[in-house]
């Protein structure tokens, strides 16, 4: 059984960047055939896919987010992480990690998820 | 970005009811459409992934659509599927979803 584990700071202040991994157990990063994701979702409200990982290093951000944020893989501790620059309080939700299934037939959904991480930016 | 709209954004019914909920993308998605379920504090479950129900997910959800139109229904109501629901297009990046629709109890 796959199971993702986010870590890092509850509260990060207003300019700073904020620094999020994702313990990934149960399954290794570097099997493939999947997209190691990142999506946050502000109080209350809906899903926001940040971006995504392959375990090769290709990267994926969503365009909203592109110029702030940074997503990088360590496969020898089968983590990866994400890094958004430049926080500001609109930037406060929960950032949940989760696995992409990349292949066509299984229609690309996000199957495993971490349990969420709420981080505060406030000064 | 292709936008995705739930409806209704609330409902609310009763344990053995039937229930559908609708998701619209605002152009055709082929069959990539994925369906969640989540509970308060929770992270999102899997349920359906483009109509294909997922291991371990109840007999009593489905889902169906294509092109523009979705639907997940779940056919008996039982009190753990009180929750709220999202619809998730893989048609295209970025990936978005739907606005949620949260299920009460009447």
């Amino acid at each position: 059984q796959v199971q993702l584990q986010e870590s890092g700071p509850g509260l990060v202040k207003p300019s700073q960047t904020l620094s999020l991994t994702c313990t990934v157990s149960g399954g290794s990063i570097s099997s493939g055939g999947y997209y190691w994701s990142w999506i946050r979702q502000h109080p209350g409200k809906g899903l926001e896919l940040i971006g995504y990982i392959y375990y090769s290093g290709s990267t994926y951000y969503n365009p909203s987010l592109k110029s702030r944020v940074t997503i990088s893989v360590d496969t020898s501790k089968n983590h990866f992480s994400l890094k958004l620059s430049s926080v500001t309080a609109a930037d406060t939700a929960v950032y949940y990690c989760a696995r992409c299934v990349n292949y066509d037939s299984s229609g690309y959904p996000f199957d495993y998820w971490g349990q969420g991480t709420l981080v505060t930016v406030s000064s | 970005d292709i936008q995705m709209t739930q409806s209704p954004s609330s409902l609310s019914a009763s344990v053995g009811d039937r229930v559908t909920i609708t998701c619209r993308a605002s152009q055709s998605i082929s069959r990539y459409l994925n369906w969640y379920q989540q509970k308060p504090g929770k992270a999102p479950k899997l349920l359906i992934a483009a109509s294909s129900l997922q291991s371990g997910v109840p007999s009593r959800f489905s889902g169906s659509g294509f092109g523009t139109d979705f639907t997940v229904t779940i056919s008996s109501l039982q009190p753990e599927d009180f929750a709220t629901y999202y619809c998730q297009q893989s048609f295209s990046t970025p990936y978005t979803f739907g606005q949620g629709t949260k299920l009460e109890i009447k």
